[in-house]
This record gives structure tokens, sequence and C-alpha cells, in this order.
């Protein structure tokens, strides 16, 4: 299995909704990634996640959370959110420090706030 | 903080045409990475480079570590490779991707 599979494809969500963004691969990546990009924009390093320890892009806003139940899959919460935050969110691995693996991204959540 | 430059920004040329899209970087890195988007799609990883060349089908990328500069290539272009070219370096770690802005390929029948 070489992909990384995020779900769901689309979203819509109104801004006082709780919903879940999830990605999951099964490459034995050590490293998952959130990126968040706007239209005609590059991609935006939201979280990383390696060998399961965090680390954040602190211009993140609190009502996105993520989360990490092991090494396979990592989740994103989504709680209050804007129109603003409308957005293609994209999910990624990798081996850190394996020049042999690249990265692999997964087909993205395109999100829609309301 | 790895600095990602593009050129073009966008182009757009007749089927059968030679593409070449550039990319250079202001430090060091472990790898560099070629990226297709599709309009409304996701992210397909192209090449990942750490020296030389490397080929798939009519795509070709090259880079020179020492110039901080890479290159991809597109021979007898054809409108399906109309996309955005995305170049992204990877400076180690997990810290993420740095990537340019994207090179918008327009291929015209």
């Amino acid at each position: 299995d070489t992909e990384v599979t995020q779900t769901p494809k689309h979203l819509v969500m109104g801004m006082t909704n709780k919903k879940s963004l999830k990605c999951e691969q099964h490459m034995g990546h050590r490293a998952m990634y959130w990126y968040k990009q706007k239209a005609k924009k590059p991609p935006e390093l939201m979280f990383v996640y390696s060998y399961e320890k965090l680390s954040i892009n602190e211009s993140v806003p609190s009502r996105f959370s993520p989360e990490c139940p092991n090494s396979s899959l990592l989740n994103l919460h989504l709680h209050a959110l804007q129109p603003e935050d409308s957005a293609l969110y994209l999910c990624a691995s990798s081996q850190p420090g394996a020049l042999a693996y690249g990265y692999t991204f997964g087909s993205g959540t395109r999100l829609t706030v309301v | 903080k790895n600095e990602v430059e593009q050129s073009p920004q966008n182009l757009t040329a007749q089927e059968g045409e030679f593409i070449t899209i550039n990319c250079s970087y202001s430090v060091g890195i472990s790898a560099l990475h070629w990226l297709q988007q599709h309009p409304g799609g996701g992210i397909v990883s192209l090449f990942m480079l750490s020296s030389g060349k490397k080929k798939h089908g009519r795509l070709i990328a090259t880079i020179n570590i020492q110039e901080k500069h890479s290159s991809l290539h597109i021979t007898a272009s054809h409108p399906r490779d109309s996309a955005v070219y995305i170049c992204a370096v990877d400076g180690g770690g997990a810290d993420g991707l740095t990537f340019g802005k994207g090179t918008h390929l327009i291929i015209q029948p």
C-alpha cells in the first residue's frame, strides 16, 4: 500500500459544528503532516507528528486540534470554524531521515465553512 | 528559513513544445521535490531529488546542489500536462516542506 487515504473528500460544515478529518497510511512512515491550502496558494504547514511527537505551527488557531492515535492514523478535529477556514486540507506522510522515501500526499479534503 | 523561488509563474505553450520550469532555493537541503496539482485536485509527487537527474516518461528533473537550483523539463508537451507544478524543498528531519509558489502551465492543442 503506497497511498495516503483522506476522508471525507468533501465537507460542508456550519460555524457551530464539530467535525473531524481523517488520514491513514500503511507505508510505515513515522512522520505525518497536515497542510492547509487556499486557492492559488502553496500549502501551509499546520501540524507535524514525527514518531508520535507533535510539532505545531504557532499561527494555527486553536479551533484546529490534531490527534495521532497511532503511527498510521492522523486526525484533525475542527470546532467553531470560520468561513476563512474554507480550504483544501492535505495530509502527507514521510519517513524522516530516509532519502529513499519521498513525501506521499493524500488527495485532500475540500472543506467549506458556511 | 529557506526561500524557494520558481519561474515562470505562468506559462502557456503549444502542444509538442519543450517546457522548462526552474526552481532555486537559498539554504542547503536534503531533498527537493517536484509536485503536480491539477485544478481543484490533490498533490501528486513527480520526483524527489537529492542529486543529479531523474527521468520518468516525458518528464526530466535535474538538480545542481552547488548552485541550489533545479529544473523540471517536459518533452513533447500535451494538453493533459496542464497543471500547477510546485517545487518544494526538504531541509531534513520532520519540519515539513517549504514550497515555491508554483508554475501554472497551460498546454494548448
